[in-house]
């Protein structure tokens, strides 16, 4: 099925350890992001990325490495994790982030755990 | 910094009735909203964008009020399946993209 593809969808992770979630679309969207949803903090921009090559940071970006070397890949990279980063993240793409809220596609989300 | 804010409820309605819940956004400059429904260990989908004259869709109807910056959602006749966690979403239509609130968490009672 088309859509916006997410692994893995359960991790857990030990204090330090370095790891990738994967995001892939199959619908040729320039505009890619990533979130985490905490409880009582509703969903947070991690970062973005308008097209293959261009990135930048949202609102929470400390801790994470993202990269977009294709249209259809965008790999969110946890460097050394931290408890702190236990969240459920979710990847979303849209054909434009100038109409993200009338099209944008979210993946199943990732629920990581950081021990 | 931007905001987007709602009341968390948890709103207990009985089937059939009528709900309503407001989200009020702090930044002037937001140029589209819109509503998302997230049911529980899901991802969040679009239930329908607010427009300036309001709008609806079947027993949703949805209202902005650009003067006080405020949108609202009512629900019609709820149903069991209308159980869900409503997120309220406001677009500045700039770069970064989609600002969330918190969600209202709406619970049907039979």
């Amino acid at each position: 099925n088309a859509g916006v593809t997410q692994t893995p969808k359960f991790q857990v992770l030990k204090t330090g350890q370095s790891m990738t979630l994967q995001c892939a679309q199959d619908m040729n969207h320039e505009y890619m992001s990533w979130y985490r949803q905490d409880p009582g903090m509703g969903l947070r921009l991690i970062h973005y990325s308008v097209g293959a090559g261009i990135t930048d940071q949202g609102e929470v970006p400390n801790g994470y490495n993202v990269s977009r070397s294709t249209t259809e890949d965008f790999p969110l990279r946890l460097l050394s994790a931290a408890p702190s980063q236990t969240s459920v993240y979710f990847c979303a793409s849209s054909y434009s982030i100038w109409d993200a809220g009338n099209t944008i596609y979210f993946g199943e989300g990732s629920w990581l755990t950081v021990v | 910094r931007k905001e987007v804010e709602q009341d968390p409820g948890p709103f207990n309605v009985p089937e059939g009735a009528t709900v309503a819940f407001n989200c009020t956004y702090s930044n002037s400059a937001s140029q589209s909203f819109f509503w998302y429904r997230q049911d529980c260990r899901k991802e969040p989908k679009l239930l329908m964008s607010v427009y300036s004259s309001g709008n609806e869709d079947g027993r949703f109807t949805a209202q902005l009020n650009r003067a006080s910056q405020y949108i609202s959602l009512l629900i019609r006749d709820s149903k069991l399946s209308d159980s869900a966690t409503y997120l309220c979403v406001v677009n500045i239509d700039r770069a970064d993209g989609l600002t969330f609130g918190k969600g209202t968490h709406l619970i049907i009672q039979p």
